[in-house]
């Protein structure tokens, strides 16, 4: 069954950081965009970054760019998201999920809780 | 950005009730138009893409309509195990955004 696993999350310091990794597995991950969605407690779901399958084309929601940084590795069938400059508004459920802006997202990882709190 | 925005934000039906969500968007996106079905505590799920095609393994109960600005998820029959929070996204351009959900409650 195709799978896609989160790991990383984590209570952090507002100003801290924190890397994010999804493992995927069965199917060929390289031939994939990939992407990095959020929800914080009780509200909607916010897109947040996505990268091509070769890992050249980026792009960010505007409420984390210049913080977060996406990046694959298709030897490691696996995406990663750093953050940096924690805020507290970034407190959420973090999902990997097969697809991109043009795409649907056809296959969603269970999700990593990132809490930002003093 | 283009918004999104469903209607209703909640919704209490019975069990084997016709339920129709819509969901508008501030500028046309063609039929880039997806579903998703969440249930507590879990992963939003795929239902629709492309405005009315169905994802394998959905229950033919559901389906999507329109195009251009207006959409719907219809589902035929509620079943137990569709009550579920249900949101709408558009893949026409960047940032891809979702409406606001709605709930979807028993009666």
């Amino acid at each position: 069954q195709v799978q896609l696993v989160e790991s990383g999350g984590g209570l952090v310091k507002p100003g801290g950081s924190l890397r994010l990794s999804c493992a995927a597995s069965i199917f060929t991950f390289s031939d994939y965009y990939m992407s990095w969605i959020r929800q914080a407690p009780g509200k909607g779901l916010e897109w947040v970054s996505s990268i091509s399958s070769s890992g050249t084309t980026i792009y960010y929601a505007d409420s984390v760019k210049g913080r977060f940084t996406i990046s694959r590795d298709n030897a490691k069938n696996s995406l990663y998201l750093q953050m940096n400059s924690l805020r507290a508004g970034d407190t959420a459920t973090y999902y990997c999920a097969r697809g991109s802006y043009t795409d649907p997202f056809d296959i969603w990882g269970q999700g990593t809780l990132v809490t930002v709190s003093s | 950005d283009i918004q999104m925005t469903q209607s209703p934000s909640s919704l209490s039906a019975s069990i084997g009730d016709r339920v129709t969500i819509t969901c508008r968007a501030s500028q046309s996106i063609s039929s880039y138009l997806n579903w998703y079905q969440q249930k507590p505590g879990k992963a939003p799920k795929l239902l629709i893409y492309a405005a009315y095609s169905l994802q394998s393994g959905v229950p033919s109960r559901f389906s999507g309509s329109g195009s251009g600005t207006d959409f719907t998820l219809t589902i035929s029959s509620l079943q137990p195990e569709d009550f579920a929070t249900y949101y709408c996204q558009q893949s026409y351009s960047t940032p891809p955004t979702f409406g606001q959900g709605t709930k979807v409650e028993i009666k």
